[in-house]
């Protein structure tokens, strides 16, 4: 069955530093990798997707993931935090074209 | 891009009556689900809908829940009898294999039972 671990409920950066959001994933076939965004009482927006192409992945606002299969994971970078990326972020994985299986989330919270 | 709509935004209703929570999915896509969210929660799967009829459902999609595509372009979910643990905001996705926009959740219906 297909899981999704974040590490760390809670992550705080100062503007302009790096964004490192972790996620590690469990699925007994190649993947589908996905990271979204929620801003407060909003939807969900997808930043990234890995598909079985290029192991960086890179998405909208600056955001990048690299997809490891050694390391089964697929954590979320940004090279310099801003005051927008404040948000919660969540990490989910899909065994082809069914459901998706979401982690707990990463709330961001970004430091002047 | 094209886009999953729900309609509508929000809706409060009353313990025990029913709902029906609409979404329009991207119209060459062929798999629709829903998932719902509450409040402070993770995003958790409800059910799955490919070639008219359910492939998947968790164990949250209980005999209250039902969805139906009526017609070529919308896709439901109707909860029989609230429940104040209804209380949630619920996603419509739809997605293809063909398509590359992929995986496209809608902005979701936040239901407040009452």
């Amino acid at each position: 069955a297909q899981s999704v671990t974040q590490l760390g409920s809670h992550v705080s950066v100062s503007e302009g530093a790096l964004v490192l959001l972790r996620c590690n994933y469990s699925s007994s076939v190649p993947p589908y990798l996905f990271w979204y965004v929620q801003y407060p009482n909003q939807g969900l927006q997808l930043l990234l997707k890995y598909t079985s192409a290029a192991t960086l992945v890179k998405g909208i606002n600056g955001f990048e993931a690299e997809f490891k299969k050694s390391e089964t994971s697929f954590h979320l970078t940004k090279p310099s935090a801003h005051m927008s990326d404040a948000a919660e972020y969540f990490c989910a994985v899909s065994e082809g074209y069914q459901k998706v299986t979401f982690g707990t989330g990463t709330k961001l919270q970004v430091i002047p | 891009e094209p886009e999953v709509t729900q309609t509508p935004s929000h809706q409060v209703t009353q313990m025990g009556q029913e709902v029906i929570l609409r979404c329009v999915p991207i119209s060459n896509h062929l798999y629709f689900y829903w998932y719902r969210q509450i409040l402070g929660q993770k995003v958790e799967f409800l059910v799955s809908f490919y070639n008219n009829e359910i492939s998947e459902k968790s164990e949250i999609f209980d005999d209250q829940f039902s969805v139906e595509r009526p017609d070529g372009s919308n896709f439901t979910l109707k909860i029989r009898s609230t429940k104040l643990e209804d209380s949630a905001m619920y996603f419509c996705a739809s997605s293809t294999p063909q398509d590359e926009y992929g995986y496209t959740f809608g902005s979701g219906t936040r239901l407040t039972v009452v």
